[in-house]
C-alpha cells in the first residue's frame, strides 16, 4: 500500500510550456484534491474530484485542468505555465474526513 | 466562501513550555476542524481534529478546543519538545465537503533547548 504518490518530485519549466503533474492513490478513495502551497499563504485548493468522471473547481483553478478517468489517478495539467504558478503542489485523497497528502511536487517556472 | 485566519505566524517557546495556536473561521456552516503538522520539506500530516459537536479533544500532549459561538478554535501543545518544531496549519470544512478544506496561513513553531 503506497498511499498517495506524486511525480515528478521537482520540475523546472519555461514560461509557456505545458506539463502534467501525476497523482495516484491505491487506497480506493473516491475523493481526491489538488492544493498549491505558497509561502505565507497556506494550502489553497485548485481542483477536486468526488469520483471517477467528476471534477470541480476549488479556490484557485485558473491555469489548471484536471481529469479523473479512474479512481486511482488524478493528474493536474498546466496548459501554459506562468511564473505565478511556481509553487509546491500537493495531491490528496480523502477517507471520511481525513486528507492523506502525497509527498508534493516542487515546480519552478522561469 | 470560508475564510480561516491563524495566529501567530511564528511562535518560539522553550522546551517544556506550552504552545497555543489560534484560528478563527467565518462560515458558521463549517463543522470539521483539523490540524496539520508539516515538517520542512515534508507533506502535511493530520495530528488532531475536532467536530462541532465537541468542545474539546485531547490526544496525549496535544489538545484542541472549539468555541462555535465565537467561531474560533485553538491547538494546545503541552510539554513541548524539539521534535514539535514544525509549521502547523488549521483548517475548516463542512462535513461531506471534507476535500474542500480551507486552510489557515500556518504557524512556524520553534522549540528551543
Amino acid at each position: 500500500n503506497a498511499g498517495v504518490t506524486q511525480t515528478p518530485k521537482f520540475q523546472v519549466l519555461k514560461t509557456g510550456q505545458s506539463m502534467t503533474l501525476q497523482c495516484a492513490q491505491d487506497m480506493n478513495h473516491e475523493y481526491m484534491s489538488w492544493y498549491r502551497q505558497d509561502p505565507g499563504m497556506g494550502l489553497r485548493l485548485i481542483h477536486y474530484s468526488v469520483g471517477a468522471g467528476i471534477t470541480d473547481q476549488g479556490e484557485v483553478p485558473n491555469g489548471y485542468n484536471v481529469s479523473r478517468s479512474t479512481t486511482e489517478d488524478f493528474p493536474l495539467r498546466l496548459l501554459s505555465a506562468a511564473p505565478s504558478q511556481t509553487s509546491v503542489y500537493f495531491c490528496a485523497s480523502l477517507l471520511g474526513e481525513t486528507q492523506y497528502f502525497g509527498p508534493g511536487t516542487r515546480l519552478l517556472v522561469l | 466562501g470560508e475564510n480561516v485566519e491563524q495566529h501567530p505566524s511564528t511562535l518560539s517557546v522553550q522546551e517544556g513550555d506550552s504552545a497555543v495556536i489560534k484560528c478563527t473561521y467565518s462560515d458558521s456552516a463549517s463543522n470539521y476542524f483539523p490540524w496539520y503538522k508539516q515538517e520542512l520539506g515534508k507533506r502535511p500530516q493530520l495530528i488532531i481534529d475536532i467536530r462541532s459537536n465537541v468542545g474539546e479533544k485531547k490526544d496525549q500532549r496535544i489538545a484542541v478546543t472549539l468555541n462555535k459561538t465565537a467561531k474560533h478554535f485553538s491547538l494546545h501543545i503541552t510539554e513541548t519538545q524539539p521534535e514539535d518544531s514544525a509549521v502547523y496549519f488549521c483548517a475548516a470544512s463542512v462535513t461531506g465537503g471534507g476535500n474542500k478544506l480551507t486552510f489557515g496561513t500556518g504557524t512556524q513553531l520553534k522549540v528551543e533547548l
